[in-house]
């Protein structure tokens, strides 16, 4: 059964540095999000991405974050310049033309600022 | 903005009925999902119903609407343990790129 990948499945990293964290959505899906979780609290969303664009963002998702698709099978979350407020679980995930209601999450990668 | 609530906590017996519950502000809510997440793993989808029905039933697992009380449960048949898991309701307006909006999930722990 197709699935969404992600990693790293940890990433560790000090406060100021970039982070790109990596995804695999499932293949012929042609809607990608980007979701976090800060231990505790609610899974948040913070990205759509559609045809090759941003299609909804929310308040978290300011200038020190980007998000790219530079092949056709990778989607990438930056974040530029880490701050401790940044660690959380982050979930990718990707729902199909077809079956756009589904949205299939990845295992999530929990990012460590120190 | 919309708002998904849900109790923190549930646990139940093995072999007993479970009933998660979840309140949903948004009237346009379209589409309300039920996911599951095991410790240190992913979001599962484990079923979701559309607006326009009241009940939806796949296996052991039957989804309860109550559009009038934006009221949304799962009910989990002949619980184990293997269903000790956090379990978020979502919901959505429009599908394609609307994001999904979580409750903060119910931790189900099944008693052996």
């Amino acid at each position: 059964e197709p699935e969404v990948t992600q990693t790293p499945s940890h990433q560790v990293t000090q406060m100021g540095q970039e982070v790109i964290l990596r995804c695999v959505p499932i293949s012929n899906h042609l809607y990608f999000y980007w979701y976090r979780q800060i231990l505790g609290q609610k899974v948040e969303f913070l990205v759509s991405f559609y045809n090759n664009e941003i299609s909804e963002k929310s308040e978290i998702f300011d200038d020190q974050f980007s998000v790219e698709r530079p092949d056709g099978s990778n989607f990438t979350l930056k974040i530029r310049s880490t701050k401790l407020e940044d660690s959380a679980m982050y979930f990718c995930a990707s729902s199909g033309k077809g079956g756009r209601y589904e949205q299939y999450f990845g295992p999530g990668t929990r990012l460590t600022v120190t | 903005g919309e708002d998904v609530e849900q109790s923190l906590f549930l646990s139940v017996r093995e072999g007993d009925s479970s009933v998660i519950n979840c309140t949903y502000t948004d009237s346009s809510s379209t589409y309300l999902y039920w996911y599951k997440q095991e410790p240190g793993a992913g979001l599962q989808l484990l079923t979701y119903i559309f607006s326009n029905m009241d009940m939806k039933q796949d296996q052991r697992l039957t989804v309860l609407l109550n559009k009038k009380d934006k009221h949304l449960s799962l009910r989990i048949a002949d619980t184990q343990t293997g269903d000790s898991a956090i379990y978020f309701c979502a919901e959505i307006s429009l599908p394609g790129n609307t994001p999904l909006v979580f409750g903060k999930g119910t931790r189900l722990s099944v008693i052996a």
